[in-house]
């Protein structure tokens, strides 16, 4: 499973566009880059997912460059409810998901 | 959207005892569920893989004979944490692959287990 290195903490305040970059340096070529959210309590909440370029949802943007070696989660005007663990994995068609330390969003009024 | 659910979703237990933890996929079939553990504020950590109708696979360091897994169906998987004590406490979360799409993967709202 590729590793994946992220920063243990961010802060940011409301109505900012807080952007997560992760690395993962041994990403295999079968290899699908996923994040995902999770509260206190609860159980991962996926986000996003993507191969390469540029991947954006309802929630997020995902940009991953030509190389795969990183990828950044883009989350667009965040809210104090944004505030909340989020996790990079990356995996391949066996999708045995390793967990990082994962990056801790704290958002302020 | 997929939802996964779990049962019960907290149980005290006293140190000796056993106590078993659903999964199950609501709305679509799962060929493979996977559990976690996750202690406080620290992160998943994958304990085994369940695969409908085999026996599960178990990560390094968990002991397959105390977390005892069954994958009977496409919707329902089992953890029976045997002869629990304290320091199995720990927040218990199950995962569950679509089979209809292949890197989709939904988890559970976990269980919460305290073992006193």
């Amino acid at each position: 499973l590729a590793k994946t290195t992220q920063p243990i903490s961010m802060d940011s305040y409301e109505g900012q566009e807080v952007n997560i970059t992760c690395s993962h340096n041994n990403i295999a070529t079968n290899d699908y880059i996923t994040w995902y959210q999770q509260f206190p309590s609860q159980g991962p909440r996926f986000i996003i997912q993507g191969y390469k370029t540029k991947v954006t949802n309802e929630v997020a943007s995902l940009f991953i460059p030509a190389d795969r070696k990183s990828s950044t989660l883009s989350l667009p005007r965040v809210s104090l409810s944004d505030t909340a663990v989020y996790y990079c994995l990356v995996g391949g068609n066996d999708y045995k998901l390793s967990f990082g330390a994962g990056t801790t969003v704290t958002v302020r009024a | 959207g997929a939802v996964v659910s779990q049962h019960p979703s907290w149980v005290i237990c006293k140190s000796g005892t056993s106590v078993k933890i659903e999964c199950r996929s609501l709305d679509f079939q799962a060929t493979t569920m996977f559990w976690y553990r996750q202690f406080p504020k620290q992160s998943l950590m994958l304990m085994a893989t369940s695969n409908e109708g085999s026996k599960a696979t178990y990560e390094q360091g968990v002991e397959k004979d105390k977390f005892l897994i069954n994958h009977a169906s496409l919707t329902l998987s089992t953890l029976t944490v045997t002869s629990a004590h304290p320091e199995d406490s720990s927040f218990y979360i199950c995962s569950a692959r679509d089979r209809a799409i292949s890197y989709e993967q939904y988890f559970g709202p976990g269980t919460r287990l305290t073992v006193t």
